[in-house]
């Protein structure tokens, strides 16, 4: 079966502290990766997704940038947080051809900036 | 521009009294609508798909429908622990996921 792995769970930085979240899929090839950002009352925002390795979509222009250096895994960046970077981020993943498959989510990680 | 509306925002029931979560969508040619429950602290756990009016899902005390412009998730005889936020997400042609805000459901014992 299919695992989604993110990590870590909770965060804590100071503004302008670089960020790096990972995360791995198990259990499936090719998979379309996507990075999404939950803000209470304001639902879940796509900000990145990728159909491949080196293949990286941004849907919000913002300080933070994907990468997908293997093809089960991806990263999501930022070299100077801002305070407005805080909330819940997820990363999921899709299968790869199948328009209309359903995303499976990771359990998040709770990005705070003080 | 493509919407997704779900009501209410927050559902209090007391164990065993079924009701139903409203998903209102307005969209360019729907693809597929997909329903999810979030835990708090947790990613979105995917429930179900449905693909075209008519259609219907069904898992444990859950029930999915579809019509052409609103989904409703019947939830029956519920217990404390289908306590959840739940999610709908539409397709639309553009291939471009909305989600709607959800709605917090409580179950009292």
């Amino acid at each position: 079966s299919q695992t989604i792995h993110q990590w870590p769970a909770t965060l804590v930085q100071p503004v302008g502290s670089p960020l790096s979240l990972e995360c791995t899929v198990e259990g499936t090839s090719n998979p379309n990766l996507y990075w999404y950002r939950q803000a209470a009352g304001r639902g879940l925002q796509l900000l990145f997704y990728s159909v491949g390795i080196g293949q990286i979509s941004s849907e919000v222009p913002q300080n933070l940038s994907a990468s997908r250096p293997q093809d089960r895994q991806f990263i999501l960046s930022s070299k100077k947080l801002l305070l407005s970077d805080s909330g819940f981020y997820l990363c999921a993943w899709s299968v790869r051809g199948g328009y209309d498959s359903p995303l499976h989510f990771g359990n998040g990680t709770r990005l705070t900036v003080t | 521009e493509d919407q997704v509306t779900q009501s209410p925002e927050a559902l209090r029931l007391q164990e065993g009294e079924s009701s139903s979560l409203n998903c209102s969508y307005t969209v360019s040619g729907l693809r597929g609508l997909f329903w999810y429950r979030q835990d708090p602290g947790k990613g979105p756990e995917f429930l179900f798909t449905l693909y075209s009016a008519g259609e219907e899902k069904e898992k444990e005390r859950l029930k999915a429908t579809l019509t052409k412009k609103e989904s409703f998730l019947h939830i029956t005889a519920p217990k404390p622990e289908d306590s959840a936020t739940y999610l709908c997400a539409v397709l639309p042609r553009a291939q471009k996921l909305v989600f709607g805000q959800g709605t917090r459901l409580t179950i009292n014992p």
